[in-house]
């Protein structure tokens, strides 16, 4: 079966620092690029975060530039969100994903 | 950075109803435009790739069509079943989404 299992989330305080992970499963990971989309509650999707299949180039959006980093483990079928200094504005569900195949998310919230 | 404008932002349709949601984006992306269809908790389900193309399995009341800048989705006859957020996503250069468009039965 095609899947992608993320892991990691939870509470943290504003200023800390959390590691996403997120498995895959039932493809050939190492063909894909991978990316990290995030969803505040009840808002749109945003794009966060691309990393490509030999993990060469890395691509993030503006508001995490310097504070997130994205990696990948073609080894272990597994890409990485590192998250430091989190804002409340980064309270989401983070999803990672290639496409048409998306993991369940999740939730990082940050507050004090 | 390419920009996604989707339109509207929520409607009320009733079943049977056909339903068009637009997207603009702020520059040429040719055809590299996906749609996703995401239920309340959760991730989105991918409809339509290419821009037109319905993804293995989708219902074919699902359509998209489109090129360059100005793209259209539409559901043909709208289903109970259809209730859900959608949205537009390109990905030409890295990836950027529509706002999205609530889709309600009336």
């Amino acid at each position: 079966e095609v899947q992608l299992v993320e892991s990691g989330g939870g509470l943290v305080q504003p200023g800390g620092s959390l590691r996403l992970s997120c498995a895959a499963s039932g493809f050939t990971f190492s063909s894909y690029w991978m990316s990290w989309v995030r969803q505040a509650p009840g808002k749109g999707l945003e794009w966060v975060a691309n990393i490509k299949e030999d993990g060469s180039e890395k691509y993030y959006v503006d508001s995490v530039k310097g504070r997130f980093t994205i990696s990948r483990d073609n080894a272990k079928n597994s890409v990485y969100l590192q998250m430091n200094s989190l804002r409340a504005e980064d309270t989401s569900v983070y999803y990672c994903a290639h496409s048409s195949i998306w993991g369940q998310g999740t939730l990082v919230t940050v507050s004090s | 950075d390419i920009q996604m404008t989707q339109s509207p932002s929520s409607l009320s349709a009733s079943v049977g109803d056909r339903v068009t949601i637009t997207c603009q984006a702020s520059q040429d992306i040719s055809n590299y435009l996906n749609w996703y269809q995401q239920k309340p908790g959760k991730a989105p389900k991918l409809l339509i790739y290419n821009a037109s193309n319905l993804k293995t399995g989708v219902p074919s009341r699902f359509s998209g069509s489109g090129s360059g800048t100005d793209f259209t989705f539409t559901i043909s006859s709208l289903q109970p079943e259809d209730i859900a957020t959608y949205y537009c996503q390109q990905y030409k250069n890295l990836l950027t989404f529509g706002g999205g468009t609530k889709v309600e039965i009336k």
